[in-house]
């Protein structure tokens, strides 16, 4: 089965300008995740969508971070505007509901985004 | 989410078999230990979970205390390519609690020819 894929692998923007980051999960996975790593430190849990619905966005940075999984199938995290502090790798991930291998996070290669 | 405390790396040799520790002294009845683990370049992968007894799978496996304080994930016979930063996770599944996996530092494993 093809695994979950993110888009762009790389992205170099200029501090305040827009980048939108693609996530498309594993079919028929109804759980999606985001998860950064910045600055060298430990991967973070940013949100966690069920289909379309957000069931835990305690992760989220500030409300310049907007992430959506419209009709439930791929995921776009936005970032506006982009800071300094926001370079780093971001990792999606998506899983099961329900399954014996519901436990399973099935993550993306990441996209890895510079701020300059 | 109870914490979790292991080694910052170790190292083995090509064909030998690696024993991971992991500490969790707080976990709680309904947590579960996860083992991811990260190979340069690329995304956390599953490897590995259970909750009291002990787990076999193709890739690992997973050796859990009794009192369930510690584990210990086990390489059978380490290749050059299971060098990689491993993560011990602890993870609610009691209902209605949230997926989220929290990462810690993790053990970065090298492996000698």
């Amino acid at each position: 089965e093809a695994g979950v894929t993110q888009f762009p692998s790389h992205s170099v923007i200029e501090k305040g300008q827009t980048v939108t980051l693609r996530c498309d999960p594993i079919s028929g996975h109804d759980n999606l995740y985001w998860y950064r790593r910045v600055m060298g430190k430990e991967i973070k849990f940013l949100l966690h969508f069920v289909k379309e619905s957000k069931q835990d966005e305690s992760g989220m940075p500030n409300n310049r971070f907007l992430a959506e999984r419209t009709g439930g199938t791929y995921s776009t995290l936005k970032v506006q505007p982009a800071e300094l502090e926001d370079s780093g790798v971001y990792f999606c991930a998506s899983s099961l509901r329900r399954g014996r291998r519901y436990n399973e996070q099935f993550f993306g290669p990441g996209t890895r985004l510079t701020v300059l | 989410d109870a914490k979790t405390t292991q080694p910052n790396s170790m190292e083995s040799n090509e064909e030998e078999p690696v024993h991971l520790p992991c500490n969790h002294s707080t976990i709680s009845g309904t947590d579960y230990i996860h083992w991811y683990r990260q190979l340069p370049s690329q995304g956390p992968e599953y490897v590995i979970h259970g909750l009291t007894s002990n787990v076999n799978n193709r890739m690992a496996s997973l050796a859990i205390a009794e009192d369930r304080k510690s584990s210990t994930l086990i390489l059978h016979r380490a290749t050059l390519r299971d060098a990689a930063v491993y993560y011990c996770i602890l993870r609610d599944v009691n209902g209605g609690a949230t997926n989220k996996l929290i990462f810690g530092t993790g053990t970065l494993l090298a492996v000698q020819p």
